[in-house]
């Protein structure tokens, strides 16, 4: 059982560039998260969804997109990457409840 | 919306102590309250979970406590182990709309 997959785990982009993080999970679970991880500050959510094909905006939403097809994935899409969007992030799953389980990150630094 | 204020932000103590985190919330209408231990390149993990019709909660060395009417909650750890050195999380959440808000973090150190 994998539970929350995320790739890449470490990647640097250039300012301007578009990239995708990934988020697998295998637990059929309905809720997925993402969550931005800066030194000090927490985790901030970014974007969640209740299902596929249902998104909505968490706290810090500016400068990323998201989509969710299937249960299973939900990518988190960086446009016209900025140096501020240099963080941690941390895809999460829950079956509810308000319980989530975390992936292992993707370190982003963008130059 | 909710905002959960998390202190000290470092705690060092000796192996064998206890350690106390503490953590504050706005929301009179949080009803969960998980708490994180998230270790150097790891994702967060929970560790323990509290809701509002309880007031504490135990797991072995550790335990968490909510005062709703302060709206505070705590998480104790007994007779500390080194292994129990990592950041750790209190978050707050209304599970009718599934969205944890975090605090900031304390990171923990537990000196042999």
């Amino acid at each position: 059982n994998a539970g929350v997959t995320q790739t890449p785990k470490f990647r640097i982009l250039k300012i301007g560039q578009s990239m995708t993080l990934q988020c697998a999970q295998d637990m059929n679970h309905n809720y997925m998260y993402w969550y931005r991880q800066d030194p000090g500050m927490g985790l901030k959510l970014i974007y969640y969804s209740v299902g596929a094909g249902i998104t909505d905006k968490g706290e810090v939403p500016n400068g990323y997109n998201v989509s969710r097809s299937t249960t299973e994935d939900f990518p988190l899409r960086l446009e016209l990457a900025a140096p501020s969007q240099t963080s941690v992030y941390f895809c999460a799953s829950s079956p509810g409840m308000g319980i989530a389980f975390f992936g292992q990150g993707t370190r982003l630094t963008v130059v | 919306g909710e905002n959960v204020e998390q202190h000290p932000s470092t705690l060092s103590v000796q192996e064998g102590d206890s350690a106390v985190i503490k953590c504050t919330y706005s929301d009179s209408a949080s009803n969960y309250f998980p708490w994180y231990k998230q270790e150097l390149g790891k994702g967060p993990q929970l560790i323990i979970d509290i809701r509002s019709n309880v007031g504490e909660k135990k797991d072995q060395r550790i335990a968490v406590t909510l005062n709703k009417t302060a709206k505070h909650f705590s998480l104790h750890i007994t007779e500390t182990q080194p292994e129990d050195s990592a950041v750790y999380f209190c978050a707050a959440s209304n599970t009718g709309f599934q969205k944890l808000v975090f605090g900031t973090g304390t990171r923990l150190l537990v000196s042999p």
